[in-house]
């Protein structure tokens, strides 16, 4: 079957850095993509990988290796607003997005 | 620019009664979805829909109908409410379905409960 993990919560500090990770097992690979919910409101875009290495966007970055089925989105100089859950999904050989549970991420002052 | 829109917000609805929760984009993007998500679970597709005129079913299709008879509508019918279907329902879109990997956009959800 499909699957994708990532820790359900996480705890960092403000300011800090904070590695979220999520491994997968699907049915074919088109496709890595990390959202950010914050409670109560719909799941925004954050990074989309494809190929092996790591995409830098300002304070996130996301890593993938293909070839261990292991992905990292990595959340710099952290702030109280980053407060969310973080969802990693996979796009599967039938281009269809197969979702984990997602990481709620908690910032303490 | 609205983006996607979904109506209702939220609704309490009673068991065997007949619902549609309506979706709306202005993006004219191709593929439209349907989630569902239920806390410890990731979102789990309904249906969807990769262009007007078809659709398909999800993981989940069971007790739900869509229909898509234009690019900007894509409403999601619950033909007969059971307390299961208890969720925070997701619509979405991508420029594209099926072939091409795109972001999807989702709209604001619907918080629907079942008693």
């Amino acid at each position: 079957g499909q699957n994708i993990d990532q820790p359900t919560e996480m705890t960092a500090t403000e300011g800090a850095i904070v590695q979220i990770n999520c491994t997968y097992q699907t049915s074919g690979f088109n496709g890595l993509f990390w959202y950010q919910q914050h409670a109560g409101e719909a799941p925004t875009f954050l990074s989309y990988n494809v190929l092996d290495g790591l995409e830098e966007k300002g304070r996130f970055s996301s890593f993938l290796s293909r070839s261990k089925g292991y992905s990292y989105l990595l959340l710099k100089e952290l702030q109280m607003k980053d407060s969310a859950s973080y969802l990693c999904a996979v796009m599967d050989s039938n281009y269809q997005l197969i979702w984990g549970a997602g990481t709620k991420l908690i910032i303490k002052p | 620019i609205a983006g996607i829109t979904q109506a209702p917000t939220s609704q309490i609805l009673a068991a065997g009664r007949r619902m549609t929760l309506r979706c709306t984009q202005d993006m004219r993007h191709n593929a439209m979805y349907w989630y569902r998500q239920d806390l410890g679970l990731g979102l789990r597709l309904i249906h969807y829909s990769n262009t007007a005129g078809t659709t398909g079913k999800g993981e989940v299709p069971d007790g739900y109908s869509v229909s898509r008879a234009n690019t900007d509508d894509f409403p999601l019918t619950l033909a007969s409410a059971v307390p299961s279907q208890t969720s925070v329902y997701f619509c979405a879109s991508s420029a594209s379905g099926g072939d091409v990997n795109t972001e999807a956009f989702f709209g604001q959800g619907t918080r629907l409960t079942v008693v």
